[in-house]
């Protein structure tokens, strides 16, 4: 059974940092590109970040770029999402996705989430 | 302001075909394959279209989708009221380097 949970999630002052990760199992972490995904309180999906199998491509939203830093390690089956710099229109709900690649991509599992909330 | 452009919402009566658009351009849905997302309110998306139009195992044939030029579309037949979520379209979009997605259309079944 194909498994994403998150943690990490918490509450950040402006300006602060949070570190989130998203342990992987019921698959090969390496075989996959993942992606992080978000989705503020009471609004759509907001895509955050992709990387590539063995993370040779990496790409941002420009709401995060500069800021926010994806990698994997595939060893520990583990993706993770360094934030700095963080603002209150970073608070919503992140969530792990695994990327499935037929002819385009798509995101086929989505991990339950972790809560980020940055607020003074 | 999102790069793919849904409606709202949509309504229908249960047992009856509702579909649901998503507009983009060029650089997004006419130049990739766009995938439909499925999230029911207090749960996590789920896949429900990739690829244009083919389903994941376990999704009913009663959800389909289609592509043509820079618009797809989402068409759910047989309402039942567990159908009740908001779907979002997705696909990649080549002048941005980023994944967009459309920004959701609240089904309801009356």
């Amino acid at each position: 059974e194909v498994k994403l949970v998150e943690s990490g999630g918490g509450l950040a002052q402006p300006g602060g940092s949070l570190s989130l990760s998203c342990a992987a199992s019921g698959f090969t972490l390496s075989s996959y590109e993942m992606s992080w995904v978000r989705q503020a309180p009471g609004k759509g999906l907001e895509w955050v970040s992709y990387i590539s199998t063995s993370g040779s491509s990496i790409y941002y939203a420009d709401s995060v770029k500069g800021r926010f830093t994806i990698s994997r390690d595939d060893a520990k089956k583990s993706l993770y999402l360094q934030m700095n710099s963080l603002r209150a229109e970073d608070t919503a709900i992140y969530y792990c996705v695994r990327a499935l690649r037929w002819s385009g991509l798509s995101f086929d599992y989505w991990g339950q989430g972790t809560l980020v909330t940055v607020s003074s | 302001q999102s790069v793919l452009t849904q409606p709202p919402s949509v309504s229908a009566a249960p047992g009856q075909k509702v579909t649901i658009s998503c507009s983009g351009s060029s650089s997004n849905i006419g130049n990739n394959y766009v995938s439909w997302y499925q999230q029911v309110p207090g749960t996590v998306p789920k896949l429900l279209i990739y690829d244009n139009n083919k389903r994941p195992s376990g999704i009913p044939d009663r959800f389909s989708g289609s592509k043509s030029g820079t618009s797809a579309t989402l068409g759910i037949t047989g309402l039942q009221t567990g159908d009740e979520a908001d779907y979002y379209c997705g696909t990649w979009d080549d002048s941005l380097s980023a994944w967009v997605f459309g920004g959701g259309t609240k089904l309801t079944v009356l």
